[in-house]
C-alpha cells in the first residue's frame, strides 16, 4: 500500500462546481498535513494546512479524519484559475518538518 | 509570493559539463531542501541541510554535490550527468511548519 494514495483524476468539471478530493495515508502516526497546488512547469505553492478541526480559506475547506486515516479538500465555487494538479502531503515527523511524503497528485480542470 | 528565488530558471548541459543550481531564502528560515521533480511526478526528496548542515542525503548519486555556504544560500554542484537527470529541480525552505518551494531550475541533460 502507498503511504500516501489520491485519486489521480483528472476531474473535469464545469465552472461554479463544487468538487471534493480525497487522499488516504498509511502510517497512524502522522503528525502533518497539507494540500499544495500545482500549476503546469510551475513549483508547488502550498494552499491549506490540514489541522484536526478542520479548516476553511474562502472556497476551500480541507478536512482530516484521524480514525479513518484521510484528508479531504472541498473546492466551492469552481474557478477556472482552479485548474491544477492537487498534491496531498504528509509529515511523519512530530515537531520536524523535514521528510514530506507525497500523494501523486489530482488533475483538476475546470471548463467554462 | 514566497521569498525563495533559484538560478537559473533553464539550464541545457552537455554530459560532460560542470554545472551549479542556486538558490537563496530571505524567510529566515534554517532548514532548506533540493528536490527533483519528473514529468507528472510529485518532488522526490534529494537532499535537506539544517542550520547550514547536512542531514538527509537520500542517496543521491555523487554526480549531485550540494553545498549550504550560510543560512540563505543552497547550491547544488552537477558534474557528469545523464540525460535521465533532466528534470525540474526545486529548493524548498522551511521553518517550523510548512516548506515553501521556489521557481525551480529546469535542466535538460544533452
Amino acid at each position: 500500500r502507498k503511504e500516501v494514495e489520491q485519486d489521480p483524476g483528472p476531474f473535469n468539471v464545469p465552472e461554479g462546481a463544487t468538487v471534493a478530493f480525497n487522499c488516504t495515508y498509511s502510517n497512524s502516526a502522522s503528525q502533518s498535513f497539507f494540500w499544495y497546488r500545482q500549476d503546469c512547469r510551475k513549483e508547488p505553492k502550498l494552499l491549506m494546512s490540514v489541522y484536526s478541526s478542520g479548516n476553511e480559506d474562502g472556497r476551500f475547506t480541507a478536512q482530516l479524519n484521524r480514525a479513518s486515516q484521510y484528508i479531504s479538500l472541498l473546492i466551492r465555487d469552481s474557478k477556472l484559475s482552479d485548474s491544477a494538479t492537487y498534491l496531498c502531503v504528509v509529515n511523519m515527523d512530530a515537531g520536524n518538518n523535514r521528510k514530506l511524503i507525497w500523494g501523486l497528485g489530482t488533475s483538476l480542470a475546470v471548463n467554462p | 509570493d514566497t521569498e525563495v528565488t533559484q538560478t537559473p530558471k533553464h539550464l541545457v548541459m552537455g554530459m560532460t559539463n560542470k554545472k551549479s543550481l542556486k538558490c537563496e531564502q530571505h524567510m529566515g528560515h534554517r532548514a532548506m531542501y533540493w528536490y527533483k521533480q519528473k514529468a507528472k511526478k510529485p518532488p522526490e526528496l534529494m537532499f535537506v541541510y539544517s542550520y547550514e548542515k547536512l542531514s538527509i542525503n537520500e542517496s543521491v548519486p555523487s554526480r549531485f554535490s550540494p553545498e549550504c555556504p550560510n543560512s540563505s544560500l543552497l547550491n547544488l554542484h552537477l558534474h557528469a550527468l545523464q540525460p535521465e537527470d533532466s528534470a525540474l529541480y526545486l529548493c524548498a525552505t522551511s521553518g517550523a511548519d510548512t516548506q515553501y518551494f521556489g521557481p525551480g531550475t529546469r535542466l535538460t541533460v544533452l
